[in-house]
């Protein structure tokens, strides 16, 4: 069965601070998606990034960076020098060849001023 | 703005009751997917259309329809509303690419509530 664990429930910190979201997956398809959409307090789900299984590049846009780590199944995302507007509810999700997607409980991140 | 669109944005309904969901996917999308959210289950995955056949299903109660038009829109079809019913109700559109490796983009979904 496929799964998705995010296990911070909420996140809080101050302006400027790094963070960063956990996310564990578990699936036995040897092909898979990985995903990040942030939800922010108006309830759209806003599209982030897609990763590919066989892709373990990290990557980097803006402050935003996502570590794919196969070994450990994660792909963790960092926000650097956070600020008010990414207050939101982020959620990691996976796919594979049923294209439905798998989402995590969403982690709720706090930034304050 | 994702493209996608969903009306109505807020539904207020009593149980027992039926309402319809519309959804229309951005240009040149192909699938249409339906997700519900809600504060016990989280976002589940409920039906996939691909160009207006049924592709895949999720954990959508019986009480549950969904179809996707020629013109590519789909509409979710609640019917015999109960309490728990009441969430947010999302459609994402994908482009035409392999299954598991398209993209969604979410429309704004809509609001149930169902007194």
């Amino acid at each position: 069965a496929q799964k998705v664990t995010q296990a911070q429930t909420e996140i809080s910190v101050v302006e400027k601070e790094d963070v960063t979201l956990d996310c564990v997956y578990e699936t036995r398809d040897t092909t898979y998606y990985l995903f990040w959409y942030k939800q922010p307090p108006s309830g759209e789900l806003v599209f982030l990034i897609r990763r590919n299984s066989f892709d373990e590049q990290n990557e980097i846009s803006g402050r935003y960076s996502w570590n794919f780590q196969k070994s450990t199944s994660s792909f963790n995302f960092t926000i650097t020098a956070s600020q008010v507007v990414d207050s939101a509810v982020y959620f990691c999700a996976l796919s594979s060849n049923t294209g439905k997607l798998i989402f995590g409980q969403g982690t709720t991140l706090q930034v304050k001023p | 703005d994702s493209g996608v669109t969903q009306t109505p944005k807020h539904l207020i309904t009593a149980t027992g009751q039926r309402v319809t969901l519309r959804c229309s996917p951005r240009s040149g999308d192909l699938s249409v997917y339906w997700y519900q959210q809600s504060l016990d289950q989280g976002l589940q995955f409920l039906i996939q259309y691909y160009n207006g056949e049924e592709r895949a299903k999720g954990n959508i109660l019986e009480r549950f329809s969904a179809q996707q038009f020629p013109d590519l829109h789909s509409e979710l079809n609640l019917s015999s509303l109960e309490l728990g019913d009441s969430a947010l109700y999302f459609c994402a559109s994908s482009p035409p690419r392999l299954a598991g490796q398209e993209t969604q983009y979410f429309g704004p979904g809509t609001r149930l509530l169902v007194l």
